[in-house]
């Protein structure tokens, strides 16, 4: 059972102009989201994360907006540089019982590549 | 502050043997958990160790096990490999508590294991 999707496999971009990475997930119990960055050979690198009861939060280049209604999260990075091309993957703590024991569902990633 | 450091980078092995993977987290962090990642599931939950008790429990069968030291460190074992546990195997780790805005897992570079 997917709970969190990324539709998208793959992603190119200009280098300078907007990427834009998206995430669906299915469960209205999550209540925060992160983004992972992975490069070939390496383990996940945590990028950003919100919380519900944020619809936007900004951390330099990325911004990340969520919308409850629709179940949806976006990654904007703005602009883009060559080394921002990488495996991007959204992940949502999964409770259980009212707590999330270090488990993280998440998406199947896209590929984000930005050319010079 | 020294990230989470796995060992070995790489393994080989072949079919029926059992394998163990190493995992020490980022200083101060109690709680360590698996992942496993292969091209066709993505990045699946194994389990989480915190003060040398599992958790919490992904779906893998009874082969997949792991255990936690005094000093936080984490090791997984696979017995009787199969061609199928060929993955990537990522360890993360946290503070602790729930997972959210004041607990975010860090991932190690990951072990590749090869089962032929």
């Amino acid at each position: 059972d997917q709970q969190v999707k990324q539709n998208s496999p793959s992603l190119s971009v200009q280098e300078g102009r907007i990427s834009i990475l998206n995430c669906d997930y299915t469960n209205s119990m999550f209540d925060y989201f992160l983004w992972y960055k992975k490069y070939p050979a390496e383990g996940p690198t945590f990028l950003i994360s919100i919380s519900s009861i944020k619809d936007k939060n900004e951390d330099g280049r990325f911004t990340v907006f969520l919308n409850k209604s629709a179940k949806h999260l976006s990654l904007h990075i703005v602009p883009s540089q060559p080394g921002d091309s990488a495996v991007y993957f959204c992940a949502a703590p999964v409770n259980a019982g009212g707590t999330s024991y270090g488990k993280l569902t998440f998406g199947q990633g896209t590929i984000l590549t930005v050319h010079p | 502050k020294a990230g989470v450091t796995q060992t070995p980078r790489y393994l080989i092995k072949t079919r029926g043997q059992q394998v163990t993977l190493s995992c020490s987290p980022i200083s101060g962090h109690r709680s360590v958990s698996w992942y496993q990642q292969t091209p066709g599931q993505g990045l699946q939950f194994l389990f989480e160790y915190f003060s040398e008790t599992q958790r919490n429990k992904g779906n893998f069968p009874g082969r997949f096990s792991g255990r936690q030291f005094s000093n936080s460190r984490s090791e997984m074992n696979v017995s009787t490999l199969e061609l199928g546990d060929s993955a990537l195997y990522l360890c993360a780790s946290s503070l602790g508590g729930s997972l959210g805005a004041k607990n975010i897992q860090y991932f190690g570079a990951g072990t590749r294991l090869s089962v032929l």
